[in-house]
């Protein structure tokens, strides 16, 4: 099985910071990579599917890039809406084991 | 806008089969360009991908390696629902468990989710 590695597991940042989320594959996956936010007692919500595809009604402060085995998330200006824990995933496969985003 | 409503008992003895059924409403589990998911989540576990089925001329499944020998999903199209069953059950298997869809059209994954069950395994 393919593992995927997220880091940091958590992270605390200011209203307005630029945030990076890392995911890295064990094995190349091409482009199959999706992101999803989740906030307690909530089913994950989709913000990006293979690497860097905005999902609809996402906000556009959200993107994603990478190719192969390494990947990553950005906000581009954190909002305090945006505290959740985000998680990658290989498409149909391994989920990473998220990271925890907090304001500071 | 597609719905995802699950039901299913939230208890569950040792070494018995656990039964969740998934709802659709605003799409069809016949489509051509949708795929139905199930997957776990668990503190100890994290999100686990279970499985997913989906209809192209005839139905098709797949399934996590590590669950093979223990798992079904499977479709009721008179229902426009589809189905988990998991077999022999442990309390390792305790969880939320969520139905999703895919969207082949667009290519997102897991788009649309149900609202969860816990299911507990004890005896």
């Amino acid at each position: 099985d393919v593992q995927m590695t997220q880091s940091p597991s958590s992270l605390s940042a200011s209203v307005g910071d630029r945030v990076t989320i890392t995911c890295r594959a064990s094995q190349s996956i091409s482009r199959y990579l999706n992101w999803y936010q989740q906030k307690p007692g909530k089913a994950p919500r989709l913000l990006i599917y293979a690497t860097s595809n905005l999902q609809s009604g996402v906000p556009s402060r959200f993107s994603g890039s990478g190719s192969g085995t390494d990947f990553s998330l950005t906000i581009s200006r954190l909002q305090p809406e945006d505290i959740a824990t985000y998680y990658c995933q290989q498409s149909h496969g391994t989920f990473g084991g998220g990271t925890k985003v907090e304001i500071k | 806008q597609v719905q995802l409503q699950q039901s299913g008992p939230g208890l569950v003895r040792p070494s018995q089969t656990l039964s969740i059924a998934c709802v659709i409403s605003g799409d069809s589990v016949s489509s051509n360009s949708a795929a139905w998911n199930w997957i776990r989540q668990s503190p100890s576990r994290g999100l686990e991908w279970l499985g997913r089925t989906y209809f192209r001329s005839k139905w098709y499944s797949e399934y996590a390696e590590s669950l093979k020998s223990r798992i079904i999903i499977n479709a009721d199209s008179s229902k426009n629902q589809f189905s988990l069953q998991l077999s022999s059950v442990t309390p390792e298997d305790t969880a939320v468990y969520y139905c999703a869809r895919d969207d082949f059209t667009s290519g997102a994954t897991l788009d649309y989710w149900g609202q969860g069950t816990l299911v507990t395994v004890s005896s």
